[in-house]
């Protein structure tokens, strides 16, 4: 069965550091999102995207994020200068064109330090 | 904007049928998901209401009331590998066919012997 792939699964970094999520999408799909989720709090909607451009974006999504579609298959969302508050579990999810139906990848747990 | 309420926890026991309640305030509605998420894991599907009524899936159903603002998730025959947390969602009726999804806290089910 298909699967939305992320990596790194778990990514250490200082605080002021720049770091790249990466996913794979399900192949045939055509929107993709970004959640995070805070330990212990709800999922929380960072950006979805289709036709190759930002389709909306949560108020969490400033200026220090930003996201990319390098090719016919990666997903990236860039943070450009990690916080501390940044820290959580994000999240990528991709959806076909027949159904409403996100699916969600594994998830890459972002520690700032 | 959107409030979604769902309980906290709920313990039930192994063979057991429980219902998880969501209720929501929204200024439009375009859907409802259900998502299971086990503990560091990522969310999912489980089923999707956008008319009144019950939908069955195995053990799973999920009924929705749109005039009230009401969803229940219904489990029956628990088992073990049920205990993880339900996830109630909501689809953003205006944000075009991109539609974000706005999360509940969640319930978090534990199944004891």
């Amino acid at each position: 069965e298909p699967e939305v792939t992320q990596t790194p699964s778990h990514q250490v970094t200082q605080m002021g550091q720049e770091v790249i999520l990466r996913c794979v999408p399900i192949s045939n799909h055509l929107y993709f999102y970004w959640y995070r989720q805070i330990l212990g709090q709800k999922v929380e909607f960072l950006v979805s995207f289709y036709n190759n451009e930002i389709s909306e974006k949560s108020e969490i999504f400033d200026d220090q994020f930003s996201v990319e579609r390098p090719d016919g298959s990666n997903f990236t969302l860039k943070i450009r200068s990690t916080k501390l508050e940044d820290s959580a579990m994000y999240f990528c999810a991709s959806r076909g064109d027949s159904s409403y139906e996100q699916y969600f990848g594994p998830g890459t747990r972002l520690t700032v330090t | 904007g959107q409030n979604i309420d769902q309980p906290t926890e709920m313990t039930a026991t192994e063979g057991a049928i429980v219902q998880i309640n969501c209720t929501y305030q929204t200024s439009g509605f375009n859907g409802l998901f259900w998502y299971q998420q086990h503990a560091g894991e990522a969310p999912t599907f489980l089923s999707y209401n956008v008319l009144d009524g019950l939908e069955e899936k195995g053990r799973f159903s999920s009924f929705l009331s749109r005039s009230k603002g009401y969803s229940y998730l219904l489990l029956k025959e628990l088992q073990m590998k049920d205990s993880a947390s339900y996830l109630c969602a909501v689809r953003d009726p205006y944000t075009g066919t991109a539609s974000k999804l706005t999360f509940g806290t969640g319930t978090r089910l534990q199944v004891t012997l």
